[in-house]
This record gives structure tokens, sequence and C-alpha cells, in this order.
């Protein structure tokens, strides 16, 4: 059973580029969340998918968007990138129906800007 | 809104002995869950042990456990028998209790957790 598993590992971009990560959530789950740490510091909510629909989001720019598509994968997508978006980027899983389940974080997107 | 706070950058325990890492927090909702979670080198969250806030028993989980005390919003995580594979980042999390839907989680700036052989 095959865990979130995210992509790329590692990504190089340059100011004012534009970036798509990708996450493919654990078997069984329906809903996708993305979180961003910065170094040194505790993760931060950016927002959650659910039936190809954003739920919530937390306190970041309308430059972070995303997607979710029918087989419950999602994609981050950063636009006019800053040396401030160099971070992990995390995605993680559960399902909703089961209230409140436990998040299953995959192994991060490493992202630097230059 | 919610705020976790941990107030210990780095902790380090010898091999064998027992650590506790600290936790307080910031809400005035009555019913949450609070989480430890382990972030070793591999950068994946683990979910080391979880308390609901309704419930005055402190979790445990083998050699992990909390000290919960709800009125002082404290919640800080005894590690006991340390081991070299405890060691990582700790983050202490906060997440509401709202029924609909899963709310998102709110994180401390964690504690880095050194074991000496």
């Amino acid at each position: 059973d095959a865990g979130v598993t995210q992509s790329p590992t590692h990504l190089i971009k340059t100011r004012g580029q534009q970036v798509t990560l990708r996450c493919s959530p654990k078997s069984g789950h329906d809903t996708v969340s993305w979180y961003q740490q910065a170094l040194g510091q505790g993760p931060q909510f950016i927002f959650q998918y659910y039936e190809e629909e954003e739920r919530q989001r937390g306190n970041f720019p309308d430059r972070f968007s995303g997607h979710q598509f029918p087989n419950y994968s999602s994609e981050l997508n950063v636009n006019a990138l800053l040396l401030g978006d160099s971070a992990l980027y995390l995605c993680a899983s559960s399902h909703r129906a089961l209230g409140l389940s436990p998040l299953h974080f995959g192994n991060g997107t490493r992202l630097t800007v230059t | 809104a919610q705020t976790v706070t941990q107030s210990q950058p780095e902790m380090s325990v010898q091999e064998a002995e027992t650590v506790t890492l600290s936790c307080t927090y910031d809400t005035s909702e009555s019913d949450y869950y609070l989480f430890w979670y382990k972030q070793p080198p591999s950068r994946q969250m683990i979910l080391v042990i979880r308390q609901e806030a309704y419930k005055q028993q402190n979790a445990t989980e083998n050699r992990f456990s909390v000290n919960f005390q709800k009125a002082a919003k404290s919640f800080s995580l005894k590690i006991s028998d340390s081991q070299l594979g405890d060691a990582a980042m700790y983050f202490c999390a906060y997440r509401s209790a709202i029924i609909t839907g899963n709310t998102p989680l709110v994180f401390g700036k964690g504690t880095r957790l050194s074991v000496i052989a």
C-alpha cells in the first residue's frame, strides 16, 4: 500500500518563474492538504482540496493555487516565484468521511528559488 | 487564531535516558486535538502521539507519553529510554475539533532532539 508520494523531490527555479508540484494521496484517501515549511520553521497550512474544490485556505497569496483531479491526486502551483518561496512543500492526505482521520504526509518537495 | 509555541529550539539526551519536550498553545476553543509529530532527515512527518482535549487521561504510546494540562494549555512530550533513532525534529501541533471537514494543523516551530550515544 503506497503512502503519500510527492514529485519532484528537489527543484531549483529562478525568481519570477512558475512551478508545479505534484502529490498522490495514500490509497483510500480523498482529501489533500498542502503545507509550506520554511527552513527552521514548522509547516504552515496553504490549502486543502476535496472533491476537486479548494475547501480551506491559509494565509497565502493568490500566487499559490492548486488543483485536485478525479483520482484525488493534486497539484500545487506557485506563480511569480519569490526568493521567500524557497521551502519544503509537504503534501498530506486524509479521508474526509472519517472525520478527524490522521494526516499522512509525503516526504516533501524541496523548492529552491534563486 | 490558534498558536502553538515550542520554547526549546534544541534538546539533547543521553541514550537510555528520559527527555521532556515542552509545548504550549493558545486557543479559545474547548474541543480540539493535540499532536506530536517527528520529522527525521527523510523529511516525512510521522505521527508520534495524539491527545483529545476532552480526555483527561494522558495518552501513551510505548516509550512516548504526554503530560496534558488543559487549564494551563500545556502539552509536553516525554520520551523514555531514548534511542538513537529518536533523534529528529519534533513538532507540536493543534487541530480544531470542528466536525465538518478535516481542519488543518497548526504547528509550532519545532524542537531538534539529539541523542548522545
